[in-house]
């Protein structure tokens, strides 16, 4: 079992508020990885980082930020959320070297924005 | 870069048939090659990979699947499914590169639904 944690789960926010979706993980792996996955759809690249004060945007354009200030935390920013920001983010860790390729996901927080 | 596709958005199958969910990729460069599972309300945990090595890998719940180089698949197989093996089932790829990110590229996911 992956020890990687989001909260909240749900979250059902009026348009134009700042909201903070937090992911934790505690295998001290220096990647992380956001995801954004819209109903049946595959996932989308967001963010990702290569350990603490890196990140980098990924495939996906979005209006998120990221921060990295320690190993464990990858929290994700929305300023001023909008209904276009409805959607699944999944939040996923792998290691940096060795053998273990794969990204471990949490459960992911439904975000709705009215 | 990195694209995959996974031919078939819905299957249906009934109960204690087999199986087999499509997976094709394209890249430049030498891929490895994961399928993930999803069920509802729920993150992505891993089934299976193909790092190096037999290019028939077995993974949990009974799974399987094959790596076919010249045809560029990957295609996830099981002799009999149950009613507990109804989800969303992605095929993922990520580049063979030293000090990379180890992103994946996902493909759009199949639905694979078990019938009583």
């Amino acid at each position: 079992e992956a020890d990687i944690y989001q909260t909240p789960r749900y979250l059902v926010i009026g348009t134009g508020k700042k909201i903070t979706l937090e992911c934790s993980q505690t295998m001290g792996h220096d990647k992380m990885y956001w995801y954004q996955q819209d109903p049946g759809m595959e996932l989308h690249l967001i963010h990702y980082s290569y350990g603490v004060n890196s990140t980098e945007k990924g495939d996906l354009s979005s209006e998120s930020t990221v921060s990295r200030i320690r190993t464990e935390h990858f929290p994700l920013t929305l300023e001023s959320a909008r209904p276009s920001h409805t959607s699944q983010y999944l939040c996923a860790s792998s290691e940096s070297s060795g053998t273990r390729w794969e990204q471990y996901f949490g459960p992911g927080t439904r975000l709705t924005v009215t | 870069a990195q694209s995959v596709t996974q031919l078939d958005s819905q299957v249906p199958v009934f109960e204690e048939a087999p199986v087999e969910l499509r997976c094709n990729y394209s890249s430049s460069v030498s891929v490895y090659l994961f399928w993930y599972v999803q069920y509802p309300n729920q993150g992505l945990q891993l089934l299976l990979k193909y790092l190096s090595g037999s290019t028939l890998v077995k993974g949990i719940n009974g799974f399987e699947a094959e790596f076919n180089k010249s045809q560029t698949s990957f295609h996830l197989r099981k002799p009999s499914v149950h009613i507990s093996d109804t989800a969303e089932y992605f095929c993922a790829v990520s580049a063979r590169s030293r000090g990379s990110a180890r992103q994946l590229t996902f493909g759009s996911g199949t639905q694979l639904t078990v019938l009583p």
